[in-house]
């Protein structure tokens, strides 16, 4: 079945530490997205991939980095800078950017400091 | 800019109805409707496009009014399995036609009890 998988589902990070989350998608989809969700906050979008070798920051960018360097797979690393990573993160892909695609969403990956 | 959802909570009965309103204060290109259940990723219900158009989903279905910028969610004959978190996704249309990534809302909780 296609979907997209996100591992690990749950991680901890212990202060200065850099942690990568996985997204791995089997859609064939151009376009991927990483979110973060906090309580009555909605899902806010951190950067996002168009295509391969390119993506761009989304509205909470700061603390966090990102690579492209395959079709399928698209991993988040909270940096030692971001000072405030306890949150649920949601991966996403659609099959572009544009407006009229649906985005399919991973389990997610719920982070917290050690 | 993020989409103001309303009501923020909703407590029914089985068999009751509700409304769940997003709105814009940008031209939208589309809507797009997920359904969250608590720690799980979001499942996509139905995207509108302008135009005014109405689609549906079982029980639930969505209009979208393009000259006021806003989009109902109706929900008729509530089951229990329609508790959770409703998100509309906002995709803001570009002067040259195109249309912008989706903004979330803050979601609107629905509570459904027997």
């Amino acid at each position: 079945d296609g979907g997209i998988t996100q591992s690990p589902k749950y991680l901890f990070r212990k202060e200065g530490q850099n942690v990568t989350l996985s997204c791995e998608q089997n859609l064939n989809h151009d376009a991927m997205y990483w979110y973060r969700q906090d309580p009555g906050q909605g899902l806010r979008l951190i950067y996002y991939s168009q295509i391969v070798n390119d993506f761009q920051k989304g509205d909470i960018a700061e603390g966090y980095s990102v690579s492209r360097e395959k079709k399928e797979s698209f991993p988040l690393t909270v940096t030692s800078a971001q000072k405030n990573p306890t949150a649920f993160y949601l991966c996403a892909s659609s099959r572009d950017r544009g407006g009229n695609q649906p985005q399919h969403f991973g389990d997610g990956t719920r982070l917290s400091i050690l | 800019q993020q989409p103001v959802q309303s009501p923020q909570a909703v407590i029914l009965r089985e068999g009751e109805d509700a409304v769940i309103n997003c709105s814009s204060s940008k031209a939208l290109y589309s809507v797009h409707w997920y359904r969250q259940k608590h720690g799980e990723a979001p499942v996509f219900l139905m995207i509108l496009l302008k135009g005014g158009e109405q689609k549906g989903h079982e029980k639930i279905s969505a209009s979208f009014n393009e000259k006021k910028q806003q989009s109902s969610l109706y929900l008729t004959a509530s089951q229990l399995s329609y508790s959770g978190t409703y998100f509309c996704g906002t995709a803001v249309m570009y002067s040259g036609g195109g249309a912008d990534g989706l903004t979330f809302g803050k979601g609107t909780h629905l509570i459904i009890q027997p």
